[in-house]
């Protein structure tokens, strides 16, 4: 049964900083990974996919990259803003096509 | 381009009660899934529907079920309310059914079971 753990749990940051999420999952036969936002009582919105033949993805001042044999992913944040602040969750998919969420990681962005 | 739309956003019922939740893909989207979040489970999948017939489904009781209209709208209902179903329930449209295809989701329908 696939597993998803992010660390840290929960992050404090003041703003400016640049900052890496982890995420880790058990089983390396994956389909892809997928890194969403949530802010409180709300919807997720999608950041980043990164299939499994890729190693990593951009967009803006996100980076994630894919590590199958390790079984990680990491989501860098390049010069954190608070308008960042949010839930991150990471999601990975693997042969039953249905995604297994990690516990995610509450960001806090202060100015 | 509208997102995936939810309704109601917000709901309160009665254990015992049954309640039904909306969930409008984005257009052109044809599969749908259906997801719990609570703050002591996470997300948690319930069930997708493609082409109106369920493809995958969670470890939920059956108690919970939906549906998929020919538009691809989908609905779920839980029967029997019991306080542990108060949660925020998610649903996701994608493109169609299968690993390659990104998830959008909904903003929720919160509910309140007392």
């Amino acid at each position: 049964k696939q597993e998803v753990t992010q660390i840290p749990a929960a992050l404090s940051v003041p703003e400016g900083e640049n900052l890496v999420l982890n995420c880790s999952f058990t089983d390396s036969a994956i389909y892809n990974l997928q890194w969403f936002r949530q802010d409180p009582g709300k919807g997720l919105t999608s950041l980043l996919l990164i299939q499994s033949s890729q190693r990593e993805q951009t967009s803006g001042r996100l980076n994630a990259s894919l590590d199958k044999s390790s079984g990680r992913s990491t989501l860098y944040i390049a010069a954190s803003q608070p308008g960042d602040s949010a839930t991150y969750l990471c999601a990975v998919k693997g042969g039953s096509y249905i995604p297994t969420f990690g516990r995610g990681t509450s960001l806090i962005v202060h100015p | 381009k509208a997102g995936v739309t939810q309704t109601p956003r917000y709901l309160i019922k009665t254990r015992g009660q049954q309640v039904t939740l909306s969930c409008s893909p984005i257009s052109g989207h044809r599969s749908v899934s259906w997801y719990q979040q609570t703050p002591g489970q996470g997300l948690q999948f319930l069930f997708e529907y493609f082409s109106e017939t369920q493809r995958n489904k969670g470890n939920f009781p059956g108690r919970f079920s939906g549906r998929q209209f020919s538009n691809s709208r989908s609905e779920m209902n839980v029967s029997t309310l019991e306080l542990g179903d108060s949660a925020l329930y998610l649903c996701a449209s994608s493109l169609a059914q299968g690993p390659a295809y990104e998830q959008y989701f909904g903003p929720g329908t919160r509910l309140t079971v007392t």
